[in-house]
């Protein structure tokens, strides 16, 4: 079965600093692959997506990921995080099969930004 | 103006009311969604409808039903609302051959006492 597992809750890093939060999944194929972010009392936004072609994909706000199938990983990235960062952010799979079209969220890791 | 809106955006309820959540959009796609998100438990599917006549249930139906009264209008409802069903409920919608492509409206938190 399909599924997405974030490994990390919480993680709080300091602004400036690098950040990496990162996901895993399970596909029997080619997997469309997205990140969206929740900012406190918001809906999701969508951050970037990989559907094919170059692994490494660039999104909104500065941030990046790369995919890597042969670890099955799509790991968010950003070089300096800024406090507006703060927010929970969900990595998700595209469903295939009779579900096409559904995504598959993993349970999201909750980002805090310290001055 | 939202591309996805939801009302209300807050709703506190008794056990055993009936509720209706409603979900409008005006990016012209075809498919809409029903979300459950609670804590820690990231996003759970309860139902999705890929045009007006193919209503399809999710992962956690139980509880839920739905009306997709036209391309930009998707209900939620509970019949009978039960505490275990206080959550925050997104709507999103997606275009056909985009499908996984998914933009979300800014979620209703339901409380049932």
């Amino acid at each position: 079965a399909q599924s997405v597992t974030q490994p990390d809750i919480h993680i709080t890093v300091s602004e400036g600093a690098s950040l990496e939060l990162r996901c895993n999944y399970s596909y029997g194929a080619t997997p469309y692959l997205f990140w969206y972010v929740q900012s406190p009392g918001q809906g999701l936004q969508l951050l970037l997506k990989y559907f094919s072609g170059d692994t490494l994909v660039q999104g909104i706000k500065g941030f990046e990921a790369e995919f890597k199938r042969s670890q099955s990983s799509f790991n968010l990235r950003k070089p300096s995080v800024h406090w507006s960062d703060a927010a929970e952010y969900f990595c998700a799979v595209g469903a295939y099969g009779g579900s096409q079209g559904n995504l598959i969220f993993g349970k999201g890791t909750k980002l805090s930004v310290k001055p | 103006d939202a591309d996805v809106t939801q009302t209300p955006r807050n709703r506190i309820t008794k056990t055993g009311k009936r509720i209706m959540l409603e979900c409008s959009q005006t990016k012209g796609h075809d498919r809409m969604y029903w979300y459950r998100q609670d804590p820690g438990l990231g996003l759970q599917l309860i139902y999705y409808s890929f045009d007006v006549k193919d209503i399809n249930k999710g992962e956690i139906s139980d509880g839920y039903s739905v009306s997709r009264q036209a391309q930009a209008k998707f209900s939620l409802s509970l019949e009978s609302a039960i505490p275990n069903q206080t959550a925050l409920y997104f709507c999103a919608t997606s275009a056909r051959d985009r499908a996984n492509e998914q933009f979300f409206g800014p979620g209703t938190r339901l409380t049932v006492l």
